[in-house]
């Protein structure tokens, strides 16, 4: 069983609708958790990152985190074509720098 | 722009070579990582430099290594290619005291034949 579990997708919504994107986790130990955002032929973008549990958000973006039940979310409001891209769950352990990924998931927002 | 360059952008190669690829990390970055993310697939820690020795390693045998120099940039080495190491490789650099914060390059992307 990976430590991080994100659905592959794709996934394909239409320009403005409200994106969800998930990912679980096994590892309780984790408590620094990141959206990356990866472009084809891109290397991966920081989007969010939490401590911790609870919620974040940054323009369109919201970033939630329920340690409890060991599951992350990223919502996307008014979702643009711009948005289409890879989306990547990461997480890491305190006082670690290693990242754990998701496997991602490919989103298409058609206008 | 994350300030983290790569090169070369594209490698071909064939089974049994060897290959070295390269990072430019942010200035004043004096940790860089390394990663491979297979097709369809998350990338997968292969090891840290921090202050030019390794500081962690991943699931990678010793046929991949690494150097990190005083000038912010690094290499990844990975000897007796195989097939399975076609993939998009990563170096991520950040602050000693903000590991958290990762800035990817735009990495190299490996075919071995």
């Amino acid at each position: 069983q990976k430590e991080v579990e994100q659905d592959p997708g794709p996934l394909s919504v239409p320009e403005g609708a409200i994106v969800s994107l998930n990912c679980t986790y096994s590892n309780s130990a984790f408590q620094y958790f990141m959206w990356y955002r990866q472009y084809s032929r891109k290397g991966p973008e920081l989007l969010m990152y939490t401590y911790s549990s609870g919620n974040k958000e940054d323009g369109r973006f919201t970033a939630q985190v329920d340690k409890s039940s060991k599951y992350i979310s990223l919502f996307i409001r008014d979702s643009q074509p711009s948005d289409s891209a890879t989306y990547l769950c990461a997480m890491r352990k305190g006082g670690a720098q290693k990242l754990v990924f998701g496997q991602g998931t490919r989103l298409t927002i058609n206008p | 722009e994350t300030g983290v360059t790569q090169s070369p952008t594209h490698l071909i190669k064939t089974r049994g070579q060897q290959v070295t690829l390269r990072c430019s990390s942010q200035s004043g970055h004096n940790t860089v990582s390394w990663y491979q993310q297979a097709l369809g697939q998350g990338p997968q820690f292969i090891f840290q430099y921090y202050r030019e020795e390794e500081n962690g390693r991943g699931n990678f045998p010793p046929r991949f290594s690494g150097l990190q120099f005083p000038n912010y940039s690094s290499e990844l080495n990975v000897n007796a290619l195989e097939l399975d190491d076609s993939a998009l490789y990563l170096c991520a650099s950040s602050l000693e005291d903000r590991g958290d914060t990762q800035y990817f390059g735009p990495g190299t992307r490996l075919t071995v034949l």
